[in-house]
């Protein structure tokens, strides 16, 4: 089993969408959780961390479910800017940041 | 506002070469990172940089060594380059030390490396 697994996707979506990702992790002793997104060919940016209680951020919603070891990222109204790959990363004391295949996202017009 | 710079951006190299990838960062971070990117795999960590002077094997340490020069600039040396090698490398840099809360990355922009 992968410690961080990611459905690949692609999630092909119309504009205004609202579309989820998960995210399963192995390491219950994980202690930090990110969603980053990395454009074709580009660096991996720091979309949002994921707290335990959830949080939001503009048209993005994290949660963390530790009972089920994962963790999700909802967008809503999505925009043709949107398209891209979105990474999850987990991480623990003892091990550093394990990073998912990643899920891409393909918005269209 | 740079932020983590790496050079080159593309390098071609012939299996046996050498070569040196540069990384620096200028938000006075302690801890840097390098990482290569697989076709299908997630990022994989080489070797990272808790302070300047320390170095620590990652998940793929093999084939690479690394100098933590100075705070600001880490580098990545492959001595003698092989097919496997071939791979997009991140630098990456977090003011905070590894795996400590609220790890977060700031990369540069990669380098594309080929080596036939």
């Amino acid at each position: 089993r992968k410690e961080v697994e990611q459905d690949p996707g692609p999630f092909n979506v119309p504009e205004g969408a609202t579309v989820a990702f998960n995210c399963t992790y192995s390491n219950s002793a994980s202690q930090s959780f990110f969603w980053y997104r990395q454009d074709c060919r580009k660096e991996p940016k720091l979309l949002m961390s994921v707290y335990s209680s959830g949080n939001e951020d503009g048209r993005f919603t994290a949660q963390l479910n530790r009972a089920s070891q994962y963790i999700s990222l909802l967008i809503r109204d999505s925009k043709l800017s949107d398209s891209a790959t979105y990474l999850c990363v987990v991480g623990s004391r003892t091990d550093k940041l394990i990073f998912g295949t990643g899920t891409r996202l393909q918005v269209f017009p | 506002n740079a932020g983590v710079t790496q050079t080159p951006k593309f390098q071609v190299l012939k299996t046996g070469q050498s070569m040196t990838l540069q990384c620096a960062q200028d938000m006075n971070h302690n801890s840097m990172y390098w990482y290569r990117q697989d076709p299908g795999m997630g990022l994989r960590l080489i070797y990272y940089s808790a302070s300047e002077g320390t170095t620590d094997k990652g998940e793929v340490p093999n084939g690479y060594n690394v100098s933590r020069l100075n705070k600001r600039e880490f580098s990545l040396r492959l001595e003698s380059a092989a097919p496997s090698q071939t791979s997009v490398y991140f630098c990456a840099s977090s003011e905070t030390l590894p795996g400590q809360p609220n790890e977060k990355l700031f990369f540069g922009s990669g380098t594309q490396l080929s080596v036939l």
